[in-house]
């Protein structure tokens, strides 16, 4: 998990509250990932970001948004709109253009309150 | 859709014992890859195999790919308490958007001492 800093590591949402987690990264790699895991599932893609200023939607994008102002910075806000968001979200990174290694970060876990 | 589904769901071994956990996929791949997740933390990379190679080994990893069969299997030899963890593969999909990878569902590997 170094280099890759999630917070926070536990968050409750009210209903129709907009909630964002944190996702810092002092590696250097331009291409950063927001993955959804649900008990006894894979990793769904949420969104990605090549470069700075940019990004694209992943499988489940409804419900949720990003920002990519920095390189070291990608933060995921899960809106209102995500009807089902309790689930354990997490950051990875990696080399631009390069899907060989992932870097994760220790996880977000995300429950309704 | 899942691109790599993991065989078995669980499995449970005793300490020393070795473990194979085996994956299968769909489409043609550019290469496979396997993480490894210990419960509530971020997923940490094992080992990558490109589609041109049948066999790789890293310490007390053993993969192999078989791209007929689209399969893989991942053997652990003798294994350690310290193994126990989910496992998950990862296909990089050969052809079209190669900016994501694809995970399964994981095999949830106990290691008993």
């Amino acid at each position: 998990d170094g280099g890759i800093t999630q917070s926070p590591k536990y968050l409750f949402r009210k209903e129709g509250q907009n909630v964002t987690l944190s996702c810092e990264q002092n590696l250097n790699h331009d291409a950063m990932y927001w993955y959804r895991q649900d008990p006894g599932q894979g990793l769904r893609l949420i969104y990605y970001s090549q470069i700075v200023n940019d990004f694209q939607k992943g499988d489940i994008a409804e419900g949720y948004s990003v920002s990519r102002e920095k390189k070291e910075s990608f933060p995921l806000t899960v809106t209102s709109a995500q009807k089902n968001p309790t689930a354990f979200y997490l950051c990875a990174t990696s080399v631009q253009g390069v899907y060989e290694k992932l870097f994760f970060g220790s996880g977000t876990q995300l429950s309704v309150l | 859709s899942q691109q790599g589904e993991e065989d078995p769901q669980a499995l449970s071994i005793q300490e020393g014992e070795n473990a194979t956990m085996n994956c299968s996929y769909k489409t043609s791949i550019n290469n496979l890859q396997w993480y490894r997740q210990n419960s509530g933390r971020g997923l940490v990379h094992l080992i990558l195999i490109r589609s041109n190679e049948r066999e790789k080994h890293s310490g007390r990893l053993r993969v192999t790919l078989d791209t007929s069969k689209k399969s893989s299997s991942l053997l652990i030899t003798a294994s350690r308490a310290a193994d126990t963890a989910s496992y998950f593969c990862a296909t990089d999909a050969s052809g079209g958007s190669n900016y994501k990878l694809t995970f399964g569902k994981g095999t949830l590997l106990t290691v008993n001492p």
